[in-house]
């Protein structure tokens, strides 16, 4: 079993509408990524959480330690929000950092 | 700007060939960089990571000579795929720290990736 699961796995929504991708991982961990790759490949860190709530722009993270989940919110979501987001972990153990499976977004028109 | 820059973008050669990736960290060093692979669908899984000035430190499962790393200055990691075969086929991307303490809470920069076809 994945250390990190991510929910839900494809999601489409409408232009506008408010997102939210759920992230849950069964370890101890010293702090969360959330990160959006773009259909070419390319990787960009959008947050990195151990604690509470960040937002940027119409992003939004947050982090409940110990219930061992994050949730990543969009609001007024745009066409080009469309690209898959991946929670990652790093490990209290580790140096490197454990990835869920991505979420796949498409936002339409 | 990107911070981390890698080189080639995409790559498409014959089976047996050997085919070099450099991951090069643009304004910082960075005394570990990180190698991963992705396969269609599935999650970045850690193959390797690079330490500057010795050895890799490979993940189970991952050959060593196979995926060659060198790490010999702090701002550049390459990867080589030895004799590569199809099934070599994959997205290739590295990372990099900007903070020397492994582990402590600081981004990790991402390249733009390697997309590797053998054919």
């Amino acid at each position: 079993k994945n250390e990190v699961e991510q929910s839900p796995q494809n999601l489409t929504a409408q232009e506008g509408e408010f997102i939210t991708i759920n992230c849950s991982y069964s370890v101890g961990i010293s702090a969360l990524h959330w990160l959006q790759q773009h259909p070419g490949g390319g990787i960009v860190s959008l947050f990195m959480l151990s604690s509470g709530k960040k937002k940027h722009g119409r992003l939004i993270a947050t982090i409940n330690i110990q219930e061992k989940h994050s949730s990543l919110h969009i609001t007024a979501s745009h066409p080009r929000d469309s690209a898959v987001y991946i929670c990652a972990v790093l490990t209290n153990s580790g140096y490197a950092l454990n990835f869920g499976k991505g979420t796949s977004l498409l936002v339409t028109p | 700007g990107a911070v981390v820059s890698q080189h080639p973008s995409r790559v498409i050669c014959k089976s047996g060939t050997s085919v070099k990736i450099e991951c090069r960290s643009l304004d910082f060093q960075a005394t570990t960089m990180f190698w991963y692979r992705q396969f269609p669908k599935q999650s970045l899984m850690l193959m390797a990571t690079s330490n500057e000035g010795s050895k890799a430190t490979y993940e189970q499962g991952v050959e060593k000579d196979k995926f060659l790393i060198n790490h010999a200055s702090l701002t550049l990691s390459t990867l080589t795929v030895t004799s590569a075969h199809p099934e070599d086929s994959s997205f290739y991307i590295c990372s990099a720290h900007r903070d020397w303490l492994i582990g402590m809470d600081q981004p990790q920069h991402f390249g733009d990736g390697t997309r590797l076809s053998i054919l």
